[in-house]
């Protein structure tokens, strides 16, 4: 199975930062990667799909990118909104795998 | 628009089966060449994806879970099921249904359920 490796695993910010949040395949897929949010108690909810597409009705302050192995998930300007844990997952093959999250808390 | 609501025991006990039941809302499970999976998300850990099954009714499983793992279509009610035996402690957690489709994986979600394993 593709393992994926998100870092950093958690990360404090303020309203109004841009933040950064990376992850990487054990081996290249290409550009087969998506990225969720999940606030407490919820489910995830798909941000970005095919490395850099912004699902609809996503705020345009998500943005993703790279290819291969290494892949960004980056928020500018965060809202309140936005403290929530995130995960990568790989789309390539099965078993899908997901990164082990990144948990953004207010500083 | 398309969502799913899962259903089913908040408690089981060791060794028994697990059964869970996702009724899809807003699109027929038997059309569209979408993949319906479950993922479970054990107590403060992370995602796992357990397996799929396609509309036409073949699946797939994670290696991990293979053995105890059956999903299966029930298209009168427009419903998939999962079945998990032999449970144990370590399968206690929030299981979630979705599907999953080339270019827009895992979206939408259930709510989510947690069950317990707990004698």
């Amino acid at each position: 199975a593709i393992q994926m490796t998100q870092s950093p695993s958690s990360l404090s910010a303020s309203v109004g930062d841009r933040v950064t949040i990376t992850c990487r395949a054990s081996q290249d897929i290409r550009n087969d990667l998506a990225w969720y949010q999940q606030r407490p108690g919820k489910a995830p909810k798909l941000l970005i799909y095919g490395a850099s597409n912004l699902q609809t009705g996503v705020p345009s302050r998500f943005s993703g990118s790279g290819s291969g192995t290494d892949f960004t998930l980056t928020i500018t300007s965060l809202q309140p909104e936005d403290f929530a844990t995130y995960y990568c997952l790989q789309d390539h093959n099965y078993p899908r795998t997901f990164g082990q999250g990144t948990k953004l808390e207010i500083k | 628009q398309v969502q799913l609501q899962e259903s089913g025991p908040g408690l089981v006990k060791p060794s028994q089966t697990l059964s869970l039941t996702c009724t899809v809302s807003g699109a027929s499970i038997s059309s569209g060449g979408y993949y319906w999976s479950w993922i479970r998300q054990r107590p403060g850990k992370g995602l796992e994806w357990i397996g799929y099954v396609y509309s036409s009714g073949s699946n797939y499983y994670n290696p991990s879970l293979k053995s105890r793992v059956t999903i299966s279509l029930d298209t009168s009610k427009n419903q998939f099921s999962l079945n998990l035996t032999s449970v144990t402690a370590a399968d206690t957690a929030v299981y979630y249904c979705a599907r999953d489709d080339y270019g827009a994986p895992f979206d939408p979600w259930g709510q989510g359920t947690l069950v317990t394993v707990s004698s």
